[in-house]
């Protein structure tokens, strides 16, 4: 099973900035953390990941604390649109090749 | 650029049927490619992957068995359905352990 642990579900404001937490206390040094989100009904989309530099990009911001143990991934400005399952995840297991998922949470941006 | 194919997008099935869902993907080579499950209004359920022809793992002990083929080429069969196998069936790859994972658009299978 995925290392991560997230709220079940939040809401934010349109307009507002939706943080994101995540926590994946148990995280070696060379595992990645990636965040995924899922509108109903579709295939999950790859928004961000990083490793202990704090990540940037069109999508998202990823903040990774100093130790690792916890990460939030910011929504500058939430639209409704971006009302989905968002997934934080780590590589898990001794295999470099398996990628699990675990329940997400589900942002609800209310206009 | 690199897309994935997978089809079709919904399946009704009779149980005791058996099924086969494909996955393709192009522009790419020798990529990782997995098999994930999702039942309604849960999480994702990882159930093969693969990183190479003829090379499967599988992650839950279940009804269902995976096979490559081709190297981009993955398929999820079954020899004979179960009410439980009904869910929203996902293929992914992606090029190398750390990397991000691309996703098709899934099939959403009913068994009745």
């Amino acid at each position: 099973d995925a290392k991560t642990t997230q709220p079940t579900s939040m809401d934010c404001a349109e307009g507002r900035a939706a943080n994101l937490p995540c926590n994946h206390s148990t995280i070696s040094g060379n595992e990645y953390v990636y965040w995924y989100r899922q509108i109903h009904s579709q295939g999950p989309q790859y928004i961000i990941h990083g490793l202990k530099n704090n990540e940037t990009n069109e999508m998202a911001s990823l903040i990774i604390t100093e130790d690792r143990k916890s990460s939030t991934l910011i929504l500058p400005h939430a639209t409704l649109r971006d009302t989905a399952v968002y997934y934080c995840i780590v590589r898990v297991g001794t295999g470099a090749n398996n990628l699990f998922f675990g329940t997400g949470t589900r942002l609800t941006v209310i206009p | 650029s690199q897309t994935i194919h997978q089809w079709p997008a919904t399946l009704v099935q009779p149980v005791g049927s058996p099924l086969s869902l494909e996955c393709t993907v192009e522009g790419t080579s020798n990529p990782n490619l997995y098999w994930y499950r999702q039942a309604a209004g849960r999480g994702l359920q990882l159930l093969f992957y693969s990183v190479g022809i003829g090379q499967i793992s599988s992650e839950v002990p279940q009804n269902l068995s995976a096979s490559r083929p081709q190297d981009r080429q993955f398929i999820l069969s079954s020899k004979k359905l179960l009410l439980s196998d009904s869910g929203f069936y996902l293929c992914a790859w992606r090029g190398r352990p750390n990397t991000e994972a691309f996703f098709g658009q899934g099939t959403r299978l009913t068994v009745v």
